[in-house]
């Protein structure tokens, strides 16, 4: 199974400060995802990520959310100007050319002040 | 739109089969997913189901699928302490075209010894 880190593990932040969150897959893949689960609520897609591009988002994912790949390992999550209702657990996936199968992290933590 | 729903609870004795259901909406998710996740945990994936399929066994674990009332089950024989999480549901529509995951409500399932 495709293991997938995540950095930090607890992220606590002020409103109105930027974030970004990180995720490390360990073999080469493809696909990345962005998922959030705020407590007690569903797991809800943020974006799919692609060759470099976006290939999917939500309405969730506003202008405060940016992606990317700068060094062609770590994928990460940019939320410009946190607010309070951005606090959620959130989640990086990766999926295999050829596989349906999204393997997940073990998330990171966010807590908005 | 896309739904994915399940019941909140379900709560069991050490050594009985558990039944978790889930109904989708999405007829043309190709693979139906089933993930756990314990408590602080990720998501870890389970088995998953392809959509011409009607059951899959794995181990402990058996998929039922009813594609007609899209109605997808997970049985866990012989419930364990170790099987006590949140379970989720996911279907994956092809129409996405980046096989993103619509995730179910989760249902916490309580083992008692």
């Amino acid at each position: 199974e495709p293991e997938v880190t995540q950095t930090p593990s607890h992220q606590v932040t002020q409103m109105g400060q930027e974030v970004i969150l990180r995720c490390v897959p360990i073999s080469n893949h493809l696909y990345f995802y962005w998922y959030r689960q705020i407590l007690g609520q569903k797991v809800e897609f943020l974006v799919s990520f692609y060759n470099n591009e976006i290939s999917e988002k939500s309405e969730i994912f506003d202008d405060q959310f940016s992606v990317e790949r700068p060094d062609g390992s770590n994928f990460t999550l940019k939320i410009r100007s946190t607010k309070l209702e951005d606090s959620a657990m959130y989640f990086c996936a990766i999926r295999q050319q050829g596989s349906y199968e999204q393997y997940f992290g073990p998330g990171t933590r966010l807590t908005v002040t | 739109g896309e739904d994915v729903e399940q019941s909140l609870f379900l709560s069991v004795r050490e050594g009985d089969s558990s039944v978790i259901n889930c109904t989708y909406t999405d007829s043309s998710s190709t693979y139906l997913y089933w993930y756990k996740q314990e408590p602080g945990a990720g998501l870890q994936l389970l088995t998953y189901i392809f959509s011409n399929m009607d059951m899959k066994q794995d181990q402990r674990l058996t998929v039922l699928l009813n594609k007609k009332d899209k109605h997808l089950s997970l049985r866990i024989a012989d419930t364990q302490t170790g099987d006590s999480a949140i379970y989720f549901c996911a279907e994956s529509p092809t129409t996405s075209g980046t096989y993103k995951y619509i995730f179910g409500t989760g249902t916490r399932l309580k083992v008692l010894a």
